[in-house]
């Protein structure tokens, strides 16, 4: 059984920048995806990118290209996601999730409890 | 960009049957996942490739897709079904990502 758990709430001032970190334990790193999906208040979820952490590589959604950077850790299991530009839209908690690697990319099995980002001046 | 179109909410007394729609062009062609989310919580996948369920999901949780529509069935309803569903697919187009469903508030009476 995955664990993944996240950094804490993270309050930032607009125009910076904000690193979450989501750590697994319980599973075979390798063998899983990592994506970042956020819901800002009383919205829905909407998937940022993902990496599969032995290949390194990482996508994202068209709507945060240039703004988000996803990396991953294989020597501690840990993912990243790094949104910069900050503005109050960006308000809203951060999830990771991982799902297996197969030939068509999986659904999210485990999830991390979430990260509140909250950007205020 | 691919869309996912979900009813805003559905209503349901205790014991009866719930359904949910998703709607997509040509969603039958693709593998779509369910999540359940309940206030405060990360959500919780109860229905995986189109009609999967995880372990520990109860066999009240069913899905189909077929043509432009896929479907959520929960069955004898209870009240801790209530909740937020969404659904989601892997869009192979140009985006080449993730898709969730605009969600749908499921209202145990």
């Amino acid at each position: 059984q995955v664990q993944l758990v996240q950094s804490g709430a993270e309050v930032k001032k607009p125009g910076s920048s904000v690193k979450v970190s989501c750590k697994a334990s319980g599973g075979t790193f390798s063998s899983y995806a990592i994506s970042w999906v956020r819901q800002a208040p009383g919205q829905g979820l909407e998937w940022m990118g993902g990496i599969i952490p032995i290949f390194g590589t990482a996508n994202y959604a068209q709507k945060f290209q240039g703004r988000v950077t996803i990396t991953a850790d294989e020597s501690t299991s840990t993912a990243y996601m790094e949104l910069s530009s900050l503005r109050s839209e960006d308000t809203a908690v951060y999830y990771c999730a991982s799902s297996p690697i197969v030939v068509v990319p999986a659904a999210f099995d485990y999830w991390g409890q979430g990260t509140l980002v909250t950007v205020s001046s | 960009s691919y869309v996912l179109t979900q009813p805003p909410s559905v209503s349901v007394a205790p014991g009866q049957t719930a359904r949910i729609t998703c709607g997509g062009n040509n969603i039958g062609s693709k593998s779509v996942h369910w999540y359940q989310q309940k206030p405060g919580q990360a959500p919780v996948l109860v229905v995986y490739d189109d009609s999967d369920r995880p372990s520990g999901i109860p066999e009240r949780f069913s899905g189909s897709n077929s043509g432009n529509t896929a479907t959520l069935t929960i069955s004898r309803v209870e009240a801790g079904d209530e909740a937020d569903y969404y659904c989601q697919v892997w869009d192979s187009s140009s985006d080449h990502g993730y898709v969730f469903g605009t969600g749908t508030k499921v209202t145990v009476l």
